[in-house]
């Protein structure tokens, strides 16, 4: 199946501090990314859809000066935190799709456990 | 926004029996997926089964879908002790995915 790899795995940040979260699809064209945050023992909560060269999506009660993303090439999406705080720290997991494909299927990257202190 | 609901929360069992989940939902959807997430990991796509569908196996894993009752189930035979993760429903309509709260299902050796 087709990899979608995500950096950093985990980060640990100082409150206030911006983080840069990549998301790589490795083998296959992205024409869409999604970005989901998942809170210890709960499910993944659907942040943003990003399609490549227009602006993100974002789901209600996500704040888009908050959590910025680019998506400028098929192959890589970024999520940039800005001005983390504590409550900020969770779990970022990306998913790629390729819409040209005709495939439904999204491919998740592994995730990313950010801690803000 | 959360959709699937599903139970129960969590499950545990023996090694070699069989375990069952449900997930329901309350909008019309193109498909319904199963992932399955291993402690602090990733997704691993499990099956996708299309609303056309009643029914669909893989391997060990058997889906059932019926699109009047808004709901699926997702049946593991024979379980291993590397069963053991958590199980996520999720439905999707126009290529947006709307996970469920997922059922944490131990595998006793």
């Amino acid at each position: 199946g087709a990899v979608v790899s995500q950096h950093p795995s985990w980060v640990i940040c100082k409150s206030g501090t911006s983080v840069k979260i990549e998301c790589r699809s490795l083998d296959f064209q992205a024409t869409t990314m999604f970005w989901y945050r998942q809170f210890p023992k709960q499910s993944l909560m659907l942040m943003a859809t990003s399609n490549e060269g227009s602006k993100a999506t974002y789901e209600q009660g996500v704040e888009k000066d908050k959590f910025l993303i680019n998506h400028a090439s098929l192959t890589l999406s970024t999520l940039t935190v800005t001005s983390a705080h504590p409550e900020d720290s969770s779990f970022y997991i990306c998913s790629a799709h390729d819409r040209t494909s005709g495939n439904n299927e999204q491919f998740f990257g592994p995730g990313t456990r950010l801690t803000v202190l | 926004s959360q959709q699937g609901e599903e139970d129960p929360q969590a499950l545990s069992i023996q090694e070699g029996e069989n375990a069952t989940m449900n997930c329901s939902y309350k909008t019309s959807i193109n498909n319904l997926q199963w992932y399955r997430q291993n402690s602090g990991r990733g997704l691993v796509h499990l099956i996708l089964i299309r609303s056309n569908e009643r029914e669909k196996h893989s391997g060990r894993l058997r889906v059932t879908l019926d699109t009047s009752k808004k709901s699926s189930s997702l049946l593991i035979t024979a379980s291993r002790a590397a069963d053991t993760a958590s199980y996520f429903c999720a439905t999707d309509a126009d290529y947006k995915l709307s996970f469920g709260a997922g059922t944490t299902v131990t595998v006793r050796a």
